[in-house]
């Protein structure tokens, strides 16, 4: 089983449209979760933490599930610069060196007119 | 802040030829990452260090591939001799170590090409 899974898409929706993402983890032992955002050639960028009591950023809501050991995020009235691959990164460890991070292979998201 | 930066941003290069990526991770970060990403695989981490140390490589492919941190500012991924499997893109991130929220930034990445 993969560290981190996600669902590649493509996720093709309409402007104006609601979309969710979901991410699951293997190791219950994960300690931060994040969203990243890569445009097509370009670096992954930080979109937003994921916190236990979820958390929200205008359009964009990040939810954490530990006891089922998933992470989704929603966007609401997506745009087109929504365009883009969205990486789902867990951190499995807190101590010991255990700042690496697990990035999923990402799943796309086209938002069309 | 300028970011992370890395150089070259392309690099075209024939089988057998050294290669040799380079990266300045932000001022005052204290922990730096080299990852690989190709369509196949998706992001790889190949080799982290913390306060200039390497932690962690097992992710680096083989013996041709090699890390170095000499300085706070500066770290070099050498892969020698290359072949055409190395073709992708390489990216370097940072992130302050006791910043608590482990947040990585990454370059705008090295497109390697083995021809």
């Amino acid at each position: 089983r993969k560290e981190v899974e996600q669902d590649p898409g493509p996720f093709n929706v309409p402007e104006g449209a609601t979309v969710a993402f979901n991410c699951t983890y293997s190791n219950s032992a994960s300690q931060s979760f994040f969203w990243y955002r890569q445009d097509c050639r370009k670096e992954p960028k930080l979109l937003m933490s994921v916190y236990s009591s979820g958390n929200e950023d205008g359009r964009f809501t990040a939810q954490l599930n530990r006891a089922s050991q998933y992470i989704s995020l929603l966007i609401r009235d997506s745009k087109l610069s929504d365009s883009a691959t969205y990486l789902c990164v867990v951190n499995p460890l807190l101590t010991g060196g255990g700042n690496k991070l697990t990035f999923g292979t990402g799943t796309q998201l086209k938002v069309e007119l | 802040d300028a970011g992370v930066i890395q150089s070259p941003r392309h690099e075209v290069t024939e089988m057998g030829q050294e290669v040799t990526l380079r990266c300045k991770p932000i001022s005052g970060h204290n922990s730096l990452f080299w990852y690989r990403q190709t369509m196949m695989r998706g992001l790889e981490l190949l080799i982290y260090f913390n306060n200039n140390v390497p932690i962690d490589d097992s992710g680096m492919p083989e013996d041709r591939f090699s890390a170095k941190m000499p300085n706070a500012s500066f770290s070099t991924l050498k892969i020698q001799p290359s072949e055409p499997r190395d073709s992708a893109v390489y990216f370097c991130a940072s992130s302050d170590l006791g910043g608590g929220k482990n947040i990585q930034y990454f370059g705008a990445g090295t497109r390697l090409s083995v021809l």
